[in-house]
């Protein structure tokens, strides 16, 4: 089973400013295949990103993807007040398909 | 866009089962996954089934309890948890596997439902 682990559990940021999550995998995740996705409570998640860095029908440019192997990242470059979320990330090269604990982002 | 739309919340005994319904309107499915999430707690895949191919494929955390069917006719996914503990109380998700090739699903899911909450509890 490939085990995700997302840094920081929790990350406290203002409107304007620039996240930087991250997401760990162990072992390494077959090709690209990660995703990312946002919910916020008492919603389904959203998809945000796939193949580590394609963005999903609709989603703002100010998010993107990067990485491979076992390491990859999630970045929002100008936090909106819609954005404060929690954030998780998906592999689904290798079955099962394991997700991370979460990162959740707040305002500070 | 496809639209998930499941069934409603359900109170279990431990040790019986519990059937949830997953239905698309708006287009349909080639494959669908189902996730859960405990109270508090992230995400888990338990299992997916994939219609255009006949195959369905489960996590082994659920193997053996975990029944996954579709009517393609009716375009509704079902999944069916047996043997319930307290441990298996969380909101169940089915999501659309995103992407579908000629020869296999990706599973990565592009629209989900609305969460469907189990509870077991005696």
């Amino acid at each position: 089973e490939v085990v995700l682990t997302q840094s920081p559990g929790t990350l406290s940021l203002s409107p304007g400013e620039r996240a930087t999550l991250t997401c760990r995998a162990s072992p390494s995740v077959y090709s690209t295949y990660l995703a990312w996705y946002q919910q916020k409570p008492g919603q389904a998640p959203r998809l945000l990103i796939y193949d580590a860095a394609t963005r999903a029908n609709g989603i703002p440019d100010r998010f993107s993807g990067s990485g491979s192997g076992t390491d990859f990242t999630l970045t929002i470059t100008w936090l909106e007040p819609e954005d404060f979320a929690v954030y998780y990330c998906q592999q689904y090269g290798t079955s099962p398909y394991t997700f991370g604990q979460g990162t959740k982002l707040e305002i500070k | 866009q496809v639209h998930l739309v499941q069934s409603g919340a359900e109170v279990k005994q431990p040790g019986s089962s519990v059937k949830v319904s997953c239905k698309a309107s708006g287009g349909t499915f080639s494959s669908i996954s189902w996730v859960r999430q405990a109270p508090g707690q992230g995400l888990e895949w338990m299992g997916a089934i994939t219609p255009i191919f006949a195959v369905t494929h489960y996590a082994p955390n659920f193997q053996g309890r975990l029944t996954v069917t579709a009517d393609k006719y009716t375009n509704t996914a079902y999944m069916q948890l047996s043997i319930l503990t307290s441990g298996d109380t969380a909101v169940y998700y089915c999501a659309r596997d995103a992407y579908c090739s000629s020869s296999s699903c990706y599973q990565y899911f592009d629209s989900w439902g609305q969460g469907t909450l189990v509870t077991v509890s005696s």
